[in-house]
């Protein structure tokens, strides 16, 4: 059980727009921003988004991130066969200890 | 370019210890935290804890307190994770992550090592 939830499954057709929402709580995504990132099949996480809404350098920009409230969203434009991918939200939770948590990723397919 | 580099696959018994390296290179290795997380097969990302490279001090997910270990060695730019009295649940690709901040609220991983696969089997 994921502390931030996300929908198991995605999918979308080329050049279509799709969501993926992760939710939270207030001691996660409600008082801390939030990280996406993609895994390919069989490689490592890679990150996408950062501080909710950043891209890095080299990931373009039909991948964009928003937040608001205990809520965020990833949405990628334009679909391309090369996004089919899990996708992981992740926020630093200030309740006990401290850490950060996942959610339990969206599976991505390009129909 | 900034790069994490993880030792080899490990088949352990129950009850042993596995230790994994992540050598690290392209930036100033006491610059940034080092992060561990795993993941089992055909499931998700779990966080284990972090380590400030400068200091050595740690942080732990409860689930693993007492059973985690993190250390580095500085001077070869690796940090080591080792965790023990492995079960079968622990059965899983383990990486290791740079963490970066900006201000109190904003923590990423960037980048993820390629991940170890430690398997606990009789």
């Amino acid at each position: 059980q994921s502390v931030l939830t996300q929908p198991p499954s995605a999918s979308g057709t080329p050049g279509q727009r799709v969501t993926i929402s992760c939710s939270g709580s207030s001691s996660n995504i409600g008082s801390n921003t939030v990280n996406w990132y993609q895994q390919l099949p069989g490689t490592a996480p890679k990150l996408l988004i950062y501080s909710n809404n950043q891209r890095p350098s080299g990931v373009p920009d039909r991948f964009s991130g928003s937040k608001s409230g205990t809520s965020a969203s990833l949405a990628i434009s334009g679909l391309q066969s090369e996004d089919e991918a899990d996708y992981y939200c992740a926020a630093w939770d200030d309740s006990l200890n401290g850490g950060v948590v996942f959610g339990g990723g969206t599976k991505l397919t390009v129909l | 370019q900034v790069q994490l580099v993880q030792s080899g696959a490990e088949v352990k018994k129950p009850g042993a210890s596995v230790k994994v390296s992540c050598k690290a290179s392209g930036y100033t290795f006491t610059s940034y935290d080092i992060n561990w997380v795993r993941q089992a097969t055909g499931q998700g990302l779990e966080w284990m804890g972090w380590m400030n490279v400068n200091s050595g001090n740690t942080g732990y997910a409860q689930k693993f307190q007492g059973r985690v270990t993190m250390t580095r060695n500085t001077s070869i730019s690796t940090a080591y994770m080792e965790l023990s009295s492995l079960r079968s649940e622990d059965t899983a690709v383990y990486y290791c992550a740079r963490g970066l901040h900006y201000g109190v609220t904003t923590y990423w991983f960037d980048p993820w090592g390629q991940g170890t696969l430690v398997t606990v089997s009789s």
